[in-house]
């Protein structure tokens, strides 16, 4: 059974570029959700996505968006970089949808610096 | 808005002895309660959870205590070792708000041997 993996694990951008962040969920799960950490804080809720559907959105503006695959893997994409996107992003597994019983499998994240 | 708060950024303590983790909160629509551990370069792992309808769940080690008229609830670790120094965050979620879960800042435990 394999875990929750992301890919890149570091990366570095500039203001205003874009950036395609990627997740492989653990084996069985259909549902995928994304946090942003920032420094010192605990991870934030971006979205959720149920079976390629989005299942939920925290308080993020419309330049993060995502998808999930028909094998439940998702993409988080950010659009016009700002410097405070600068965090860790981390990418969870679960199985069983919108069930707040379901614990939550994470990656390792991936470190986005913007310069 | 901090929903959940973990108000102690750090705690120390001796190998052996109880840890005891604090979070509060203060949205009383909350139903359910987790506890995450995370190591540097890794993701949080669940550690114990506890529904809002009880007041204690222990695995093993590990004992979660909800106290809903004060919105508090906490973590003890007993006996703690030196394994379990990571930082531990505190996340609450509503069966309505399904699979969004609201993280405290996290405490930060090291336990010497």
């Amino acid at each position: 059974e394999t875990g929750v993996t992301q890919s890149p694990t570091h990366l570095i951008k500039t203001r205003g570029q874009q950036v395609t962040l990627r997740c492989s969920s653990q084996s069985g799960h259909n549902t995928v959700s994304w946090y942003q950490q920032a420094l010192g804080q605990g991870p934030q809720f971006i979205f959720q996505y149920y079976r390629e559907e989005e299942n939920g959105r925290g308080n993020f503006p419309p330049r993060f968006s995502g998808l999930q695959f028909p094998n439940y893997s998702s993409e988080l994409n950010v659009n016009a970089l700002e410097l405070d996107d600068s965090a860790l992003y981390l990418c969870a597994s679960s199985l069983g949808g919108a069930s707040t019983n379901e614990k939550l499998f994470f990656g390792s994240g991936t470190q986005l610096s913007v310069l | 808005d901090q929903q959940v708060k973990q108000n102690s950024p750090s705690l120390s303590v001796q190998e052996g002895r109880i840890s005891i983790l604090n979070c509060d909160y203060t949205n009383s629509m909350f139903d359910y309660f987790l506890w995450y551990k995370k190591y540097p370069a890794e993701g949080p792992t669940f550690l114990i959870s506890i529904s809002s309808i009880k007041d204690k769940n222990e695995d093993g080690r590990f004992t979660v205590f909800l106290n809903k008229s004060a919105k508090h609830l906490s973590l003890h670790i007993v006996p703690s070792q030196p394994g379990d120094s990571a930082v531990y965050f505190c996340a609450a979620a509503s069966y309505n708000q399904g699979g969004k879960l609201i993280f405290g800042q996290g405490t930060e435990l090291s336990v010497k041997p």
